[in-house]
Order: structure tokens, then C-alpha cells, then sequence
């Protein structure tokens, strides 16, 4: 099973800040199986990023994926209100898809 | 595009919950649709997919044996029989669709509780 480990747990900062998030895997990923979601409170996630780096269908350009093999890293070059969130990334390289522990971006 | 899960559950121990998750918008055969939970403050986790056209499946080796995936082409609806039911289920279960690798449509998740 390929374990995803996401940095930091918590990122404190203040709208119009840039979020660099961090995805590590335990085995290499084919750049193709990893996504970027975004979940908020009582909602289900929501897909913002998949193929490691092609935004899907409505998401603004602020939001960027980059990375290969074991690393890789959503970015958020700036925070508007609704960017306040729970980030998690996905793979599907190998059975069983798993997901990663998950980033809260917060406001400082 | 929309998925509608069927409504909240409360179980006992050891019993088995069925979850619905009728897809509408789109051609629901021509499709793969995976089902993931989320404990309470636990990361997402997944359970299995099911391919809407041929009815293959592939489930968690962790749920092997517990968990069945199904559909009816007729209805458009997919659904997660999960069985041997304990506190440990207790979570939210989505259905989502896959696209491109990536669960790009999901729906807005059922609760399901395990309480004697």
C-alpha cells in the first residue's frame, strides 16, 4: 500500500498569503494517479487538481499542482475567503487508492 | 451531473447497511464509481469501485469480505452493502465518479452510525 504523508498539518495564514502544500509518498507515483482535493465542514471533498498538475473543470488559476515520483506540492498563490479548507491528496497508482492525512489552511 | 445518496443510518452492532447512490446527468455506464468513508476526524479512506457497465468490482483488502459493491444499470444507481457492522464503521460513506484517474464528482456523503 503506497502511504501518502502530507505537510505541514496546519498552515495559519492570512488571505492574499501564498500556501505551499506538501505531498510525500512511500513509493514512487505515476504523476497521472495524483490529485488534490479540497473539503470543507459538512461538505464532501471536492476534486481540484488531478494528473499531478491539470486543474479540473472551474477551478481558478490560483490553485497549482507540480511534482513527480515521491514528491509533490499543491500551491495556493492567494488566499481568498473560501480558500479556508481541509487540502488532501490522492493516489491511484496502485491498489488500494489511498489518501493522504490531509493539510488544514487556516486563517492566521 | 449529480449523485444522491440514500439517507442517514443508525445500526446495531453486527448488523449490515445498505447505501444508494443514484447517479443522474450523465450516461451512468460509461462510468466507474468508487465508494470512500470518513471516520470522524480520521483521513478519507477506500472501500472499492464498481465499473457501471460489466458490474466488476474491486474491493479494499482491508474490507475483503465484508463490503459488496453493486448496480442497477436500470435505475442508475450503485449501491455499498456493508456487513459485520461495529463502532468502527461509524462514518460518513461517499459515492464518487472516476475520472481520468481522479474521483471527479462525489456525492454529499451518507452517515452511517454503529450504536447498541
Amino acid at each position: 500500500e503506497i502511504v501518502l504523508t502530507q505537510s505541514p498539518g496546519t498552515l495559519s495564514l492570512s488571505a492574499g498569503e501564498r500556501a505551499t502544500l506538501s505531498c510525500r509518498a512511500s513509493q514512487s507515483v505515476n504523476s497521472n494517479y495524483l490529485a488534490w482535493y479540497q473539503q470543507k465542514p459538512g461538505q464532501a471533498p471536492r476534486l481540484l487538481i488531478y494528473g499531478a498538475s491539470t486543474r479540473a473543470t472551474g477551478i481558478p488559476d490560483r490553485f497549482s499542482g507540480s511534482g513527480s515520483g515521491t514528491d509533490f506540492t499543491l500551491t495556493i498563490s492567494r488566499l481568498g475567503p473560501e480558500d479556508f479548507a481541509v487540502y488532501y491528496c490522492q493516489q491511484y497508482r496502485n491498489s488500494p487508492l489511498t489518501f493522504g492525512g490531509g493539510t488544514k489552511v487556516e486563517i492566521k | 451531473v449529480q449523485l444522491v445518496q440514500s439517507g442517514a443510518e443508525v445500526k446495531k452492532p453486527g448488523a449490515s447497511v445498505t447505501v444508494s447512490c443514484k447517479v443522474s446527468g450523465y450516461t451512468f455506464t460509461s462510468y466507474v464509481f468508487h465508494w470512500v468513508r470518513q471516520a470522524p476526524g480520521q483521513r478519507l479512506e477506500w472501500l472499492g469501485w464498481i465499473n457501471a457497465d460489466n458490474g466488476n468490482t474491486k474491493y479494499s483488502q482491508k474490507f475483503q469480505g465484508r463490503v459488496t459493491i453493486t448496480r442497477d444499470t436500470s435505475t442508475s444507481t450503485a449501491y455499498m452493502e456493508l456487513s459485520s457492522l461495529r463502532s468502527e464503521d461509524t462514518a460518513v460513506y461517499y459515492c464518487a465518479r472516476m475520472y481520468t484517474d481522479a474521483l471527479d464528482v462525489w456525492g454529499p456523503g451518507t452517515t452511517v452510525t454503529v450504536s447498541s
